[in-house]
Protein backbone atom coordinates (compact mmCIF):
# COMPACT_ATOMS: atom_id res chain seq x y z
CA UNK A 1 0.00 0.00 0.00
CA UNK A 2 2.11 2.99 -1.20
CA UNK A 3 -0.66 5.71 -0.15
CA UNK A 4 0.78 9.07 -2.17
CA UNK A 5 3.11 8.85 -4.76
CA UNK A 6 4.19 11.55 -5.96
CA UNK A 7 6.81 11.64 -9.14
CA UNK A 8 9.76 13.46 -10.23
CA UNK A 9 11.30 13.98 -6.69
CA UNK A 10 13.61 16.84 -7.94
CA UNK A 11 13.72 18.89 -10.85
CA UNK A 12 15.75 21.71 -12.19
CA UNK A 13 13.81 23.29 -14.91
CA UNK A 14 14.59 27.13 -16.59
CA UNK A 15 12.57 30.07 -16.94
CA UNK A 16 10.01 29.74 -19.34
CA UNK A 17 9.82 26.04 -19.55
CA UNK A 18 6.63 23.60 -18.76
CA UNK A 19 6.41 20.85 -16.78
CA UNK A 20 3.71 18.71 -14.99
CA UNK A 21 3.97 16.87 -11.50
CA UNK A 22 2.38 13.72 -11.02
CA UNK A 23 0.44 12.31 -8.29
CA UNK A 24 -1.39 9.22 -7.55
CA UNK A 25 -3.04 7.83 -4.64
CA UNK A 26 -3.79 4.03 -3.93
CA UNK A 27 -6.62 4.81 -0.92
CA UNK A 28 -9.85 5.35 -3.01
CA UNK A 29 -10.13 9.12 -1.55
CA UNK A 30 -12.18 11.32 -2.99
CA UNK A 31 -10.69 14.34 -2.76
CA UNK A 32 -7.07 15.40 -4.07
CA UNK A 33 -4.98 18.94 -3.14
CA UNK A 34 -1.42 20.51 -4.04
CA UNK A 35 0.48 22.78 -1.70
CA UNK A 36 3.68 24.71 -2.54
CA UNK A 37 5.83 25.11 0.79
CA UNK A 38 8.37 27.90 0.46
CA UNK A 39 11.71 28.28 3.00
CA UNK A 40 10.23 28.64 6.55
CA UNK A 41 6.83 28.62 5.68
CA UNK A 42 3.74 26.57 6.28
CA UNK A 43 1.57 25.02 3.48
CA UNK A 44 -0.40 26.96 1.11
CA UNK A 45 -3.09 25.64 -1.21
CA UNK A 46 -2.64 25.58 -4.83
CA UNK A 47 -5.40 23.66 -5.94
CA UNK A 48 -7.78 21.03 -5.08
CA UNK A 49 -10.56 18.67 -6.29
CA UNK A 50 -13.11 17.37 -3.83
CA UNK A 51 -14.29 14.43 -6.25
CA UNK A 52 -13.44 13.31 -9.27
CA UNK A 53 -14.16 15.48 -12.47
CA UNK A 54 -13.97 18.78 -10.28
CA UNK A 55 -11.27 21.36 -9.29
CA UNK A 56 -11.13 24.57 -7.53
CA UNK A 57 -8.45 27.34 -6.84
CA UNK A 58 -6.91 27.51 -3.71
CA UNK A 59 -4.95 30.03 -1.79
CA UNK A 60 -2.42 30.33 -4.53
CA UNK A 61 -3.30 29.76 -8.12
CA UNK A 62 -1.64 31.72 -10.09
CA UNK A 63 0.58 30.41 -12.64
CA UNK A 64 -0.60 26.78 -12.57
CA UNK A 65 -3.43 24.86 -14.07
CA UNK A 66 -4.26 20.88 -13.28
CA UNK A 67 -6.30 17.65 -14.52
CA UNK A 68 -7.96 15.05 -11.78
CA UNK A 69 -7.64 12.42 -14.72
CA UNK A 70 -9.37 10.05 -12.82
CA UNK A 71 -10.12 9.24 -9.25
CA UNK A 72 -6.18 7.97 -8.16
CA UNK A 73 -4.32 10.81 -10.41
CA UNK A 74 -4.35 14.60 -9.72
CA UNK A 75 -1.60 16.74 -11.72
CA UNK A 76 -0.37 19.64 -11.38
CA UNK A 77 1.01 21.88 -14.68
CA UNK A 78 3.43 24.62 -14.80
CA UNK A 79 2.54 26.14 -18.27
CA UNK A 80 5.83 28.85 -18.26
CA UNK A 81 8.17 28.46 -14.73
CA UNK A 82 9.00 31.56 -13.22
CA UNK A 83 11.89 31.47 -10.80
CA UNK A 84 8.82 32.46 -7.60
CA UNK A 85 7.45 28.86 -8.28
CA UNK A 86 11.17 27.35 -6.74
CA UNK A 87 9.50 25.90 -3.87
CA UNK A 88 8.83 21.99 -2.40
CA UNK A 89 5.84 20.84 -4.23
CA UNK A 90 3.20 18.16 -1.93
CA UNK A 91 0.46 16.49 -3.37
CA UNK A 92 -2.21 14.99 -0.42
CA UNK A 93 -5.17 13.18 -0.37
CA UNK A 94 -8.44 12.72 2.12
CA UNK A 95 -11.67 10.84 1.72
CA UNK A 96 -12.86 14.12 1.99
CA UNK A 97 -12.55 17.48 1.47
CA UNK A 98 -11.40 19.92 4.63
CA UNK A 99 -14.21 21.64 6.05
CA UNK A 100 -15.52 17.60 5.61
CA UNK A 101 -13.42 16.40 8.84
CA UNK A 102 -11.13 14.18 7.19
CA UNK A 103 -7.13 13.26 7.93
CA UNK A 104 -5.28 13.70 5.31
CA UNK A 105 -2.06 11.64 3.54
CA UNK A 106 0.51 13.91 1.93
CA UNK A 107 3.02 12.58 -0.43
CA UNK A 108 6.71 12.71 -0.29
CA UNK A 109 7.05 15.87 -2.39
CA UNK A 110 8.86 17.28 -5.45
CA UNK A 111 11.47 19.90 -5.08
CA UNK A 112 11.56 21.77 -8.39
CA UNK A 113 13.66 24.57 -8.75
CA UNK A 114 13.20 27.18 -11.49
CA UNK A 115 16.69 29.28 -12.52
CA UNK B 1 -9.97 32.47 4.95
CA UNK B 2 -9.49 31.13 8.89
CA UNK B 3 -6.23 32.45 10.25
CA UNK B 4 -4.00 29.97 12.12
CA UNK B 5 -1.16 31.56 14.47
CA UNK B 6 1.63 28.71 16.25
CA UNK B 7 3.52 29.25 18.75
CA UNK B 8 6.34 29.33 19.99
CA UNK B 9 7.79 29.34 16.68
CA UNK B 10 11.34 27.56 17.67
CA UNK B 11 11.74 25.49 20.97
CA UNK B 12 14.84 23.72 22.13
CA UNK B 13 14.89 20.86 24.35
CA UNK B 14 17.10 18.67 26.15
CA UNK B 15 16.24 14.53 25.84
CA UNK B 16 13.81 13.60 27.82
CA UNK B 17 11.91 17.11 28.61
CA UNK B 18 8.56 17.62 28.09
CA UNK B 19 6.85 20.52 25.64
CA UNK B 20 3.74 21.88 24.61
CA UNK B 21 2.67 23.41 21.11
CA UNK B 22 -0.10 26.03 21.12
CA UNK B 23 -2.07 26.75 17.91
CA UNK B 24 -4.17 29.40 17.86
CA UNK B 25 -7.35 30.05 15.11
CA UNK B 26 -9.37 32.82 14.30
CA UNK B 27 -13.30 31.33 13.57
CA UNK B 28 -15.05 28.19 14.33
CA UNK B 29 -13.49 24.58 12.36
CA UNK B 30 -14.73 21.38 11.22
CA UNK B 31 -11.45 19.25 10.91
CA UNK B 32 -8.18 20.14 12.71
CA UNK B 33 -4.84 18.06 11.83
CA UNK B 34 -1.50 17.77 13.56
CA UNK B 35 0.94 17.08 11.70
CA UNK B 36 5.29 16.11 12.00
CA UNK B 37 7.70 17.35 9.01
CA UNK B 38 10.57 15.20 9.78
CA UNK B 39 14.28 16.53 8.34
CA UNK B 40 13.56 14.39 5.47
CA UNK B 41 10.60 16.60 4.40
CA UNK B 42 8.06 13.99 5.06
CA UNK B 43 4.70 15.10 6.51
CA UNK B 44 3.37 12.86 9.01
CA UNK B 45 -0.30 13.10 10.35
CA UNK B 46 -0.20 13.12 14.02
CA UNK B 47 -3.54 13.81 15.15
CA UNK B 48 -7.03 14.37 12.95
CA UNK B 49 -8.68 16.69 16.15
CA UNK B 50 -11.16 19.22 15.92
CA UNK B 51 -12.19 18.47 19.42
CA UNK B 52 -11.79 16.89 22.64
CA UNK B 53 -8.66 15.26 23.69
CA UNK B 54 -6.45 12.03 22.28
CA UNK B 55 -3.36 10.20 23.14
CA UNK B 56 -0.68 8.34 20.71
CA UNK B 57 1.98 7.06 22.78
CA UNK B 58 4.53 10.20 24.03
CA UNK B 59 1.79 12.29 21.95
CA UNK B 60 -1.45 13.96 23.22
CA UNK B 61 -3.68 16.83 21.52
CA UNK B 62 -6.32 18.69 23.06
CA UNK B 63 -8.60 21.08 21.31
CA UNK B 64 -10.57 23.78 23.05
CA UNK B 65 -13.02 24.46 19.93
CA UNK B 66 -14.87 26.76 21.89
CA UNK B 67 -12.45 29.15 22.91
CA UNK B 68 -10.08 28.20 19.71
CA UNK B 69 -6.84 26.74 20.60
CA UNK B 70 -5.46 23.41 20.08
CA UNK B 71 -2.28 22.03 22.13
CA UNK B 72 0.17 19.26 21.01
CA UNK B 73 1.65 17.55 24.04
CA UNK B 74 5.13 15.79 23.67
CA UNK B 75 6.22 14.38 27.29
CA UNK B 76 9.90 12.90 27.06
CA UNK B 77 10.88 13.55 24.02
CA UNK B 78 13.49 12.02 21.78
CA UNK B 79 15.78 13.48 19.41
CA UNK B 80 13.76 11.35 16.79
CA UNK B 81 10.63 13.91 17.81
CA UNK B 82 13.02 16.85 16.23
CA UNK B 83 11.54 18.43 13.24
CA UNK B 84 8.39 21.31 12.75
CA UNK B 85 4.94 20.67 13.94
CA UNK B 86 2.40 22.10 11.99
CA UNK B 87 -1.57 22.65 13.00
CA UNK B 88 -3.81 22.77 10.20
CA UNK B 89 -7.50 24.12 10.19
CA UNK B 90 -10.70 23.89 7.80
CA UNK B 91 -13.76 25.33 8.75
CA UNK B 92 -17.11 24.57 7.67
CA UNK B 93 -17.73 26.91 4.54
CA UNK B 94 -14.45 26.57 3.08
CA UNK B 95 -13.05 23.15 1.31
CA UNK B 96 -9.61 23.91 2.09
CA UNK B 97 -7.22 23.83 4.92
CA UNK B 98 -5.12 26.45 6.33
CA UNK B 99 -1.58 25.80 7.49
CA UNK B 100 0.38 27.77 10.31
CA UNK B 101 3.55 28.60 10.10
CA UNK B 102 4.96 25.85 12.36
CA UNK B 103 7.05 24.89 15.48
CA UNK B 104 10.63 23.82 14.79
CA UNK B 105 11.59 21.56 17.39
CA UNK B 106 15.37 20.53 17.89
CA UNK B 107 16.07 17.80 20.55
CA UNK B 108 19.42 17.52 21.93
CA UNK B 109 21.00 14.17 23.49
Amino acid sequence: NAGVTQNPKFQVLKTGQSMTLQCAQDMNHNSMYWYRQDPGMGLRLIYYSASEGTTDKGEVPNGYNVSRLNKREFSLRLESAAPSQTSVYFCASSEGTGGSGYGYTFGSGTRLTVV
Amino acid sequence: GIQVEQSPPDLILQEGANSTLRCNFSDSVNNLQWFHQNPWGQLINLFYIPSGTKQNGRLSATTVATERYSLLYISSSQTTDSGVYFCAVGGYNNNDMRFGAGTRLTVKP
